[in-house]
């Protein structure tokens, strides 16, 4: 069975920065691109970010570039989200996902499981 | 960036009764578009990929068509567990995006 597990989510003063991970097991780890995507408080699905199965393609949203940094460790199949100058709007929780490897279009995919998510708070 | 805008944003429905869904994006998406469904506090799970396919699991009352710029997501008979939100999501380009979503409540 997949799992994925975020953690590291907390409250976090205006500036500050959170290192978010997601302990990912049942599955293969290395061989799948993964995304970091959020959700604020009553609000829609946001994507933050993509890392390739081997970290070599990177993608950001337009939001959080320069400031967060998507990694990886597949000897700990592990996937990280470190954030940087937060600010309020930051807010949301946050779900590692993983993509599919089928059906997918030419340059990107859908995400076929999800964690439970973690809570990020960015307060003054 | 692609634009993906879903109507209506609260579907009123009874049980038993059909809901359909829509979904459109500001420039044609192929096939490339998947329906997921999220209930209060939980994550959300995927339904349909590749506008009509339904994910390992899901019911055949969900169905997913459309291509291009225009889709849909019906449920045929709506049963309790269904009511929740549902969200499009094009993965045709980058930056991945999302529909603002609609809520099927009773």
């Amino acid at each position: 069975e997949v799992q994925l597990v975020e953690s590291g989510g907390g409250l976090v003063q205006t500036g500050g920065s959170l290192r978010l991970s997601c302990a990912a097991s049942g599955f293969t780890f290395r061989t799948y691109s993964m995304n970091w995507v959020r959700q604020a408080p009553g609000k829609g699905l946001e994507w933050v970010s993509y890392i390739g199965s081997r970290s070599r393609t990177i993608y950001y949203a337009d939001s959080v570039k320069g400031r967060f940094t998507i990694s990886r460790d597949n000897a700990k199949n592990s996937l990280y989200l470190e954030m940087n100058s937060l600010r309020a709007e930051d807010t949301a929780v946050y779900y590692c996902a993983r993509d599919s490897t089928y059906y997918c279009s030419r340059t990107s995919c859908y995400s076929d499981d999800w964690g439970q998510g973690t809570l990020v708070t960015v307060s003054s | 960036e692609i634009v993906m805008t879903q109507s209506p944003a609260t579907l009123s429905v009874s049980p038993g009764e059909r809901a359909t869904l829509s979904c459109r994006a500001s420039q044609s998406i192929s096939n490339n578009l998947a329906w997921y469904q999220q209930k209060p506090g939980r994550a959300p799970t995927l339904l349909i990929y590749g506008a009509s396919i339904r994910a390992t699991g899901i019911p055949a009352r969900f169905s997913g068509s459309g291509s291009g710029t225009e889709f849909t997501l019906t449920i045929s008979i709506l049963l309790s567990e269904d009511f929740a939100v549902y969200f499009c999501q094009q993965y045709n380009d980058w930056p991945l995006t999302f529909g603002g979503g609609t809520k099927v409540e009773i």
